[in-house]
C-alpha cells in the first residue's frame, strides 16, 4: 500500500515561513491535498490538488508538489497556525485513500 | 449550508460492535461520497471507508473484514458498523463528504465523536 512520509514536527518563529514536507514514491504523480487541525477540533482543508486553496484560506497558505516530495508552505507564520496539518492522496493502484501520518507545527 | 453529525454511544464493550450514524443537514447525499475517518487520541488520521450515495463501498483494507458503510437516503443519513472492537479502536470518529464534483479530497467534515472501547 502507498506510504505518505511527514515529519512529527516543524518549529518555526513568528513571522518566518514554514514549510511541511509529505514524502511518497513519485507522489509528483498524484493529487495532495492538505489538512489543518487545531486541538479538539475536525480538520479543515488548507490546499487541494497541490497548490489550490479553498475559499476562506489565507493567501499565506500554498502547496507545491514534484518528484517525491509535496511541500506545504505556510509564510508569515503566526500563533494561529500552531496546528497538526495532514496530507492526503488518492492511490489509484489500490482505489484507496491514504493519510500521511501528521505534522505538529509549533510556532516560538 | 451542509453540516454533518455524528451520533451513537460514547463508550462501547470489547469484542462488542460499534455502531455509528451521521446525519447531514442542509443538502442531499445524492451525488457524493460519504465516509468516515478516526484518530486515536493523540494520534493521526485514519481512512475506514466511504460509500457512493447509490450504496457501492470502499474501505480500508486494514479494517475491511470488521467495517459495514451503509446509507439511508430517506432519512439522509449514512451509519458505520464496525464489529469485534479491541480498545485499539477507541478513537474519534469523524463523518465527512468526499468527492464532490469528483474531486478526492474531504470538503465537510463532522465534529466528531470519541468512542471508547472499555469493559
Amino acid at each position: 500500500s502507498y506510504v505518505l512520509t511527514q515529519p512529527p514536527s516543524v518549529s518555526v518563529a513568528p513571522g518566518k515561513t514554514a514549510r511541511i514536507t509529505c514524502g511518497g514514491n513519485n507522489i509528483g504523480s498524484k493529487s495532495v491535498h492538505w489538512y489543518q487541525q487545531k486541538p479538539g477540533q475536525a480538520p479543515v482543508l488548507v490546499i487541494y490538488y497541490d497548490s489550490d486553496r479553498p475559499s476562506g484560506i489565507p493567501e499565506r497558505f500554498s502547496g507545491s508538489n514534484s518528484g517525491n516530495t509535496a511541500t506545504l508552505t505556510i509564510s508569515g507564520v503566526d500563533a494561529g497556525d500552531e496546528a497538526d496539518y495532514y496530507c492526503q492522496v488518492w492511490d489509484n493502484s489500490s482505489d484507496h485513500v491514504v493519510f500521511g501520518g501528521g505534522t505538529k507545527l509549533t510556532v516560538l | 449550508q451542509v453540516q454533518l453529525q455524528e451520533s451513537g454511544p460514547g463508550l462501547v464493550k470489547p469484542s462488542e460492535t460499534l455502531s455509528l450514524t451521521c446525519s447531514v443537514s442542509g443538502g442531499s447525499l445524492s451525488g457524493y461520497f460519504w465516509s468516515w475517518i478516526r484518530q486515536p487520541p493523540g494520534k493521526g488520521l485514519e481512512w475506514i471507508g466511504y460509500i457512493y450515495y447509490s450504496g457501492s463501498t470502499n474501505y480500508n483494507p486494514s479494517l475491511k473484514s470488521r467495517v459495514t458503510i451503509s446509507v439511508d437516503t430517506s432519512r439522509n443519513q449514512f451509519s458505520l458498523k464496525l464489529t469485534s472492537v479491541t480498545a485499539a479502536d477507541t478513537a474519534v470518529y469523524y463523518c465527512a463528504r468526499y468527492g464532490a464534483n469528483r474531486k478526492w479530497f474531504f470538503d465537510l467534515w463532522g465534529r466528531g465523536t470519541l468512542v471508547t472501547v472499555s469493559s
